[in-house]
């Protein structure tokens, strides 16, 4: 199947630093890619849909302002955590959606540890 | 958004075969069925995706009857390492492009 990576794999920040995470569609091109955060024990949460060229679609109770999305290139989605506090701390994944078939392949996470 | 049910947790021995059955009564016409893989701390791991009738490839087969209504995931001879926690999915289509919204899954133990 298609490949999807993140970067970086894991990361530990101060409170009040911004963070930004990077989702990568290594072998085809992805005009939607998706943003996700789970929780131990957890299943994923949809946070948002990336869309190449043009504003993020947030889900509702996600802060736009807090998860800054930019989609510059059919390849590379990324994720900005602004001004994370400890109840960041999670583990976000993205998504990318190739077509034909349709189908969604998902990065291996990063981590987030926010002090 | 359709919703999808699935039993919360399955137990197994290696060498047997694993049904997970799903259920989304509000499937809608456009919607596919996808299954995932998901390990600790990893992400999801597409395994298969399904129309209808029966979708079969090297690590697993898919089953959906006629009406869509339910579908099964079949695990033939698992191994200690096919332990996961597994996600049935039906995309939805209203945004115009299979938005997919992850349940509880199943989590799978096989045991030696």
């Amino acid at each position: 199947g298609a490949v999807v990576s993140q970067h970086p794999s894991r990361v530990i920040c101060k409170s009040g630093t911004s963070v930004k995470i990077e989702c990568r569609s290594l072998d085809f091109q992805a005009t939607t890619m998706f943003w996700y955060r789970q929780f131990p024990k957890q299943s994923l949460m949809l946070m948002a849909t990336s869309n190449e060229g043009s504003k993020a679609t947030y889900e509702q109770g996600v802060e736009k302002d807090k998860f800054l999305i930019n989609h510059a290139s059919l390849t590379l989605s990324t994720l900005t955590v602004t001004s994370a506090h400890p109840e960041d701390s999670s583990f976000y994944i993205c998504s990318a959606r190739e077509l034909k078939p349709e189908t969604q392949y998902f990065g291996p996470g990063t981590r987030l540890l926010v002090l | 958004l359709a919703k999808t049910t699935q039993p919360i947790s399955m137990d197994s021995y290696e060498g047997q075969e694993v049904n997970i059955t799903c259920s989304h009564n509000n499937i809608a016409t456009n919607d596919y069925i996808t299954w995932y893989q998901q390990f600790p701390s990893q992400g999801p791991r597409f395994i298969i995706q399904g129309y209808k009738t029966k979708v079969t490839n090297e690590v697993a087969s898919l089953f959906i009857p006629a009406d869509r209504k339910s579908s099964t995931l079949s695990l033939p001879r698992v191994s200690l390492s096919d332990t996961a926690v597994y996600y049935c999915l039906v995309g939805d289509w209203n945004t115009g492009f299979q938005k997919l919204v992850f349940g509880t899954g199943t989590r799978l133990l096989v045991s030696p």
